[in-house]
This record gives structure tokens, sequence and C-alpha cells, in this order.
């Protein structure tokens, strides 16, 4: 049974900061993985998405890195902004549908 | 392109009544996902429509939960009688094909009284 962790779970940092989230999966059969992003009230947004071909995805400040075999993925948000504050999500897809996600990662960036 | 719309955005209810919230998926969208967050848990895989077939509903809690989509466009999930555990968010999600990325909808928060 695929199981997805998120660490840390809340995290808070000045300004300016370079930041990692981490995800870790059990089951290395995935289809792709994505990050979203959720905040307050709102849905979820699509960050990156990386198919189980790839290692890793790049948009503006984020880079995801994936490693199937270790079943880790890492978020990596480059000085970050207090806009950046949000619950980050992982999520993998074990099959061609539907979605497993982590518990997620609170952000707090301090101004 | 408009994207997935849920209603209502919030839905406060009686233990015992009746809930039913609404997804309308992005145009053109076959595949339709209900997914839900309670409490301090992961968002987890309700169910799976393609146009109006159930493709998969392994997620669904019990039979007090129904999902419907007649005519393969929008779909309704109906909570009857709703419980004090049922209180979340109700996320839609939508996609073209079925190995597609998944567009989601704001939500439903449902409050079980």
């Amino acid at each position: 049974k695929q199981e997805v962790t998120q660490i840390p779970a809340a995290l808070s940092v000045p300004e300016g900061e370079n930041l990692v989230l981490n995800c870790s999966f059990t089951d290395s059969a995935i289809y792709n993985l994505q990050w979203f992003r959720q905040d307050p009230g709102k849905g979820l947004t699509s960050l990156l998405l990386i198919q189980s071909s790839q290692r890793e995805q790049t948009s503006g400040r984020l880079n995801a890195s994936l490693d199937k075999s270790s079943g880790r993925s890492t978020l990596y948000i480059a000085a970050s902004q207090p806009g950046d504050s949000a619950t980050y999500l992982c999520a993998v897809r074990p099959g061609t549908y539907k979605y497993i996600f982590g518990t997620g990662t609170r952000l707090k960036v301090l101004a | 392109e408009a994207g997935v719309t849920q209603f209502p955005s919030h839905s406060v209810i009686e233990k015992g009544q009746t809930v039913t919230l609404r997804c309308d998926p992005i145009s053109g969208h076959d595949n339709l996902y209900w997914y839900r967050r309670v409490m301090g848990k992961e968002i987890k895989f309700l169910l799976h429509f393609v146009k109006e077939s159930k493709q998969d509903e392994s997620g669904m809690p019990n039979n007090r939960f129904l999902a419907e989509r007649t005519g393969g466009t929008y779909s309704t999930l109906k909570v009857q009688p709703a419980e004090l555990e049922d209180s979340g968010v109700y996320f839609c999600a939508s996609s073209r094909a079925n190995d597609d990325e998944q567009f989601f909808g704001p939500g439903t928060r449902l409050t079980v009284l």
C-alpha cells in the first residue's frame, strides 16, 4: 500500500532564505509525482509535475527532483518570499488516475 | 477556459441531515474525481468517473455517500444522513484523459454539527 510522508509538517523561515521540502513514498512504482500549493480556503494549484522517467522539473524559483529508487522527492524554493506562504502538498500517482497525497508542509515566510 | 467549479463553497448542517455537493468539471474533460480531506488527515481519493460511468469507487467511505454524474457533465455527491466525521473539505478534479494532469476545484468545506 502506497504511503506518502512529508517532512517537516510546518516550517517558518525569514524572507530570502532558500528552503527544501521533503516528500517520501513507500512504493517506487509510480506513474508520476506532483507538487501542489494550497492557499487557505482555496483549491489546489499545480506547481510541478514530474513523470516517472524524469529526474527533475523547474519552474521559476521552484525546482522539484525525483529519485524513484529511494522513494524521495524534494521541492526546492529559492529566495523565498512572503507570498510563498501556503501549504505544499506532494502527491503520487501509482496508476494512471488517482492521486495519493501526503499531509503537507505548512510554510510561513516572514517579511 | 473556466476551471473546475464547486458549489457550495461552504455548508453547515446538523447531524442526520442530507447535503448535496456539486462539481462542474472543465468543459471537455471526461474524467471527474472526488477527493476529501478530513481534519488533520491527508487528502484521500473517493471515486473516479469516466463520463457517466463509475470507474473506481474504492475510496467511498460507506453507503451514506452517493455520487452521480448523469449525462457525463456535472457531478453530485450526496451525503445522507450526514455524521460528524463527514466534516472536511471535499475536492473535485477533472482531466481530459485518465493519465492526464488533474485540475482541482476550490473545494466545498462541509461542517456537520
